[in-house]
């Protein structure tokens, strides 16, 4: 079976830029949850989603949102790219609410230059 | 003070001894604790969670909480090689049916044949 799958691997954008990830969860999955890990740091939780609604927010600014797609894929948007905002975000995706059996994606590593 | 506090090692103990990894956390309404591994440019991975106090066991892996000291630590018996890795201690704050999962900077354990 696959895994979690992220697209794009890689990316970079410039200064005041928006940008979009994709993360595609373990079939059966119906929870995808998105977070932000800058090298040296543990991952930062910013959203999950269950069933197409939000189920859980960190502490981010309104530039970043997310959406789930009635296939449970899940997109997430940053708005007004800063350099803080370079980092490898990671989706997880878990069969229910609970995050008890989450399993990440490889991450897709944002440059902002 | 840091939600979530690890000491960020590195941690050095030779092949086949006890590692023994430290987390602290400040929320008192934490309910539910996870340790991930991650291996250098991976995604990380679950090792265990545990919700009550007292001590859980999977294999060579033993997690053990105490919320009256707000303290979450993981044993790891046979330390091997492949064991090298940074472990993230994690610690949901589920609130109204909402997660909030915030993790530690984690610490890097290094062992030595």
């Amino acid at each position: 079976d696959a895994g979690v799958t992220q697209s794009p691997t890689h990316l970079i954008k410039t200064r005041g830029q928006h940008v979009t990830l994709r993360c595609s969860p373990i079939s059966g999955h119906k929870s995808v949850s998105w977070y932000q890990q800058v090298l040296g740091q543990g991952p930062q939780f910013i959203f999950q989603y269950y069933e197409k609604e939000e189920r859980g927010r960190g502490n981010f600014p309104d530039r970043f949102s997310a959406r789930q797609f009635p296939n449970y894929s899940s997109e997430l948007n940053v708005n007004a790219l800063l350099l803080g905002d370079s980092a490898l975000y990671l989706c997880a995706s878990s069969p229910g609410q609970g995050l008890e059996t989450q399993y990440f994606g490889p991450g897709t590593r944002l440059l902002v230059l | 003070q840091k939600e979530v506090e690890q000491n960020s090692g590195p941690l050095s103990v030779p092949e086949g001894a006890i590692a023994s990894l430290n987390c602290t956390y400040s929320d008192r309404g934490s309910q539910s604790f996870f340790w991930y591994r991650q291996y250098s440019g991976k995604s990380p991975e679950l090792i265990m969670f545990i919700y009550s106090n007292g001590d859980k066991e999977d294999g060579r892996f033993t997690a053990q909480l105490n919320k009256a000291s707000q303290y979450v630590s993981l044993l790891i018996r046979d330390s091997q090689p492949s064991d090298s890795a940074t472990y993230l201690c994690a610690v949901n704050g589920l609130s109204g049916g909402y997660n909030k999962l915030i993790f530690g900077a984690g610490t890097r354990l290094a062992v030595h044949p």
